[in-house]
């Protein structure tokens, strides 16, 4: 049982370089979730998408871009990374009970 | 704005003590709200709490429920070491499309000590 898998687990950038991480699940979830996670922070919600097709804003969706391909995959492009987008990285998925998460990207922005 | 607030942010206890952890929140039409423990990497589940004055129990740990007072409490009892993690509240709106937009508060790191 894979769940909710993401790629890469780790990534480090130059400032300016763009970059697309891969989120993808089994599970047959209609929702799915991308958040950020800075040191001792909890989870703000960058980006999600109710169903195949639509896409909304979630706290900080400033400089990330997102694509729902599919049921399966919901992507996240940053564009041109900052310095400020280092952070760990987590999908998720859901219908209606809990969110199942991806183990993480840790992603650095230098 | 959904707005979810933990406390406290941090807290230290010794093994054996009971701990209790809050949860506040502001959502335009609430739907449900999810405990997770999250220790090196993924938050894992807990609980999904609906309805107010329903304890949710799973061994040491229970949740409860209040949507008058908008909060939440997740209580741990006879704490061990293995406690030591951050616990993160989310709560879900309920939205016009229908859609399951879920926020999350900054957690509170929890420290055992033996």
């Amino acid at each position: 049982n894979a769940g909710v898998t993401q790629t890469p687990k780790f990534q480090v950038l130059k400032t300016g370089q763009s970059m697309t991480l891969q989120c993808a699940q089994d599970m047959n979830h209609n929702s799915m979730y991308w958040y950020r996670q800075d040191p001792g922070m909890g989870l703000r919600l960058i980006y999600y998408s109710a169903s195949e097709g639509t896409t909304d804003k979630g706290e900080v969706p400033n400089g990330y871009n997102v694509s729902r391909l599919n049921k399966r995959e919901f992507s996240l492009r940053l564009e041109s990374a900052a310095p400020s987008q280092t952070s760990v990285y987590f999908c998720a998925s859901r219908w209606y009970t809990e969110a199942f998460f991806g183990q993480g990207t840790r992603l650095t922005v230098v | 704005e959904d707005k979810v607030v933990q406390s406290p942010l941090s807290l230290v206890v010794h093994e054996g003590d009971t701990v209790t952890l809050n949860c506040s929140y502001e959502v335009t039409n609430f739907r449900s709200l999810l405990w997770y423990k999250q220790e090196k990497k993924a938050p894992t589940f807990l609980f999904m709490l609906t309805s107010s004055g329903i304890e949710k129990k799973s061994g040491r740990l229970s949740s409860i429920l209040d949507k008058k007072e908008l909060f939440s409490i997740l209580n741990i009892t006879a704490t061990q070491t293995g406690d030591s993690a951050i616990y993160l509240c989310a709560v879900e709106p309920r939205t016009v499309q229908g859609a399951q937009k879920l926020v999350f508060g900054q957690g509170t790191r929890l420290t055992i000590n033996p």
